[in-house]
């Protein structure tokens, strides 16, 4: 069964840094693109970022552009979030999530279980 | 971008009624490239359908999804206990991808 396993989140304060991991396991990562998804408290979902399968063409929500940076490391089966500059308003659970469709169009599945990261002072 | 508007927010229903979920689109979505999720509290989102219609591999047969252009609808057609939870819609037809609000069906 695939398995994304989320880790990294924590309590930041304004202006701070987080770097999320995104384990992927029970699937042949590196042929797959990926993304990340947020979920504010008690809100809807947001895409954030994806990256392609080969880690190329990164691409971000303007909400979060210049700002974070989408990596993988296909050795390591593991996708990254690295998250700078944060603000209150980054305050969600983030979901890694994989990608599935045809050419440039992809839905999401699965997704992994998020982890809380919170901003504030 | 896209905006998707889902309705109604909350959905009343009691066990064994039909459960008919809108979601509207800003503008056409292309290829009726538009997926639904369910989300149960505490939990991730799970897909249910893809491409409007087609049900991801695992979800029963009582959800079905249909559309096109700017409106769709997903449809459980007897709700089961376990079918109380928020649905989104999704578009992945044009940049970025874009969500909808979410309905939440509640036990009535």
């Amino acid at each position: 069964e695939v398995q994304l396993l989320e880790s990294g989140g924590g309590l930041v304060q304004p202006g701070g840094s987080l770097r999320l991991s995104c384990a992927a396991s029970a699937f042949t990562f590196s042929n797959y693109p990926m993304a990340w998804v947020r979920q504010a408290p008690g809100k809807g979902l947001e895409w954030v970022s994806a990256i392609s399968h080969t880690g190329g063409s990164p691409y971000y929500a303007d909400s979060v552009k210049g700002r974070f940076t989408i990596s993988r490391d296909n050795s390591k089966n593991t996708l990254y979030l690295q998250m700078n500059s944060l603000r209150a308003e980054d305050t969600a659970v983030y979901y890694c999530a994989k990608e599935y469709g045809s050419g440039s169009y992809r839905w999401f599945d699965p997704w992994g279980q998020g982890t809380l990261v919170t901003v504030s002072s | 971008e896209i905006v998707l508007t889902q309705s109604p927010g909350t959905l009343s229903l009691s066990p064994g009624e039909r459960a008919t979920l809108s979601c509207r689109a800003s503008q056409s979505v292309s290829g009726s490239y538009l997926a639904w999720y369910q989300q149960k509290p505490g939990q991730s989102p799970r897909l249910l359908i893809y491409d409007t219609s087609s049900r991801a591999t695992g979800i029963p047969d009582r959800f079905s999804g249909s559309g096109s252009g700017t409106d769709f609808t997903l449809t459980i057609s007897r709700l089961e206990p376990e079918d109380f939870a928020v649905y989104y819609c999704q578009q992945y037809g044009s940049s970025p991808r874009t969500f909808g609000q979410g309905t939440e069906v509640e036990i009535k």
